[in-house]
């Protein structure tokens, strides 16, 4: 069964870039049955969609208005991962940060990685 | 976007009860509904999707009704580990907002 492992730091500074990881298990980044999404938890916000990436003749991506202008998700197919990319970050990006298999079908989410606390402060 | 919403926020149950919990969208969304369980510390596990089918491996105990903008996830008898909070999210627009969340606890 698809197993997603995230990977990348805890703790990050004040208008630096946020970068996570997330390593796919028994599927594949370019899987025309999936999207790849990162979502965060903050007790402020709840649950936070903020985006997604997948391939369907080409890579396709979409992205939550309140990031839109700081954020990138990329695949690698090389290594069957992709990542979340955060610029400018402020404490307000204090979060749980998830990844998450999308079934492209119900665009339902399953699996998610294991989660990752990423705090921002100097 | 599509605002959702959730009550009660929070309920307390005994083993063996049966359990409600409702959620509204400020829109139609049809049946893209999903239903995730979270325990503290862990990430969300899907329940239910399209409003009322049972993710494998989910406890048949489990079921969710719905349609249009006003859905319910049902678990028929509490168990021990059903002990939870629970979030609906749409999945009919991007992007797919949850709702704030039901936790259910002992009572």
């Amino acid at each position: 069964q698809v197993q997603l492992q995230q990977s990348g730091p805890g703790l990050v500074k004040p208008s630096q870039t946020l970068t996570l990881t997330c390593a796919i298990s028994m599927d594949t980044v370019s899987s025309p049955f999936a999207a790849w999404v990162w979502i965060r938890q903050s007790p402020s916000r709840g649950l936070e969609w903020l985006g997604r990436t997948y391939y369907m003749s080409n890579w396709h991506h979409d992205y939550a208005v309140s990031v839109k202008s700081r954020i990138t998700i990329s695949p690698d197919t090389s290594k069957d991962q992709f990542s979340l990319q955060l610029n400018s970050v402020t404490p307000e990006d204090t979060a749980v940060y998830y990844c998450a298999r999308e079934d492209r079908g119900t665009n339902a989410y399953s699996p998610w990685g294991q989660g990752t606390l990423v705090t921002v402060s100097s | 976007d599509i605002h959702m919403t959730q009550s009660p926020s929070s309920l307390s149950a005994s083993v063996g009860d049966r359990v409600t919990v409702s959620c509204r969208a400020s829109q139609s969304i049809s049946s893209a509904l999903n239903w995730y369980q979270q325990k503290p510390g862990k990430a969300p596990e899907l329940v239910i999707y399209s409003a009322a089918s049972l993710q494998s491996g989910a406890p048949s105990r489990f079921s969710g009704s719905g349609s249009g903008t006003d859905f319910t996830l049902t678990i028929s008898s509490l168990q021990p580990e059903d002990f939870a909070t629970y979030y609906c999210q749409q999945s009919s627009s991007v992007p797919f907002t949850f709702g704030p969340g039901t936790k259910v606890d002992v009572k």
